[in-house]
């Protein structure tokens, strides 16, 4: 089945900078990356999201990478502010009637002031 | 986005009860519907797929005849946690897939809190 890899496991960034964090896929034929955020206690917010036709989107101060070819995609985060501390989950979709989603390990992300 | 609720938020029940969840999608119709379990610190793993009108998928390791799903309506999924033990305690979330065909997208509901005693 697919496997999901995601570094780093944890982030510290002072607010204003940019946050990275990548993930791997093991599925070529996985065809749909979306980020969820998740703040202690509560449920995962999709937070953007990518379809292999796609090489790189943009939602404000978020964005999203995919190399079809290298089977990776990344979450960009520019100018981090405290609210944006959370654990961020990667997954992967494969495609087909009986698609599910596989989550990476998780990024805890710390914005400090 | 759209919005799934799930209830109760949390339960506290003794060890060998057994305890119901529901997951609802509340603006839309969802034929398709997931259950995790998070685990402190750790990922969402997937216990099993919830199709309306059909019996469920579990995944590997997850046992069926302890982890009842049943989705009865568009809009209404349960998981009911048979003989429950200390260990089965745990984050439950829901999760509804929503969008056209190959142009799908999730969202979970805010989870349930199970502690057994």
């Amino acid at each position: 089945g697919e496997n999901v890899e995601q570094h780093p496991s944890t982030l510290s960034v002072q607010e204003g900078d940019s946050a990275v964090i990548k993930c791997t896929y093991s599925d070529s034929a996985s065809n749909y990356f979306p980020w969820y955020k998740q703040e202690l206690g509560k449920r995962p917010q999709l937070i953007i999201d990518i379809r292999s036709n796609v090489g790189e989107k943009k939602d404000q101060r978020i964005a999203v990478t995919l190399n079809k070819t290298a089977k990776h995609f990344s979450l960009h985060i520019t100018e981090t502010q405290p609210e944006d501390s959370a654990v961020y989950f990667c997954a992967s979709r494969n495609t087909g009637t009986a698609s599910k989603l596989t989550f990476g390990t998780g990024t805890r992300l710390q914005v400090t002031l | 986005g759209a919005v799934v609720s799930q209830h109760p938020s949390w339960v506290i029940c003794k060890s060998g009860t057994s305890v119901k969840i529901e997951c609802r999608s509340l603006d839309f119709q969802a034929t398709t519907m997931f259950w995790y379990r998070q685990f402190p610190k750790q990922s969402l793993m997937l216990m099993a797929t919830s199709n309306e009108g059909s019996k469920a998928t579990y995944e590997q390791g997850v046992e069926k005849d302890k982890f009842l799903i049943n989705h009865a309506s568009l809009t209404l999924s349960t998981l009911t946690v048979t003989s429950a033990h200390p260990e089965d305690s745990s984050f439950y979330i829901c999760s509804a897939r929503v969008g056209l065909a190959g142009q799908e997208t999730q969202y979970f509901g805010p989870g349930t809190r199970l502690l057994v005693l």
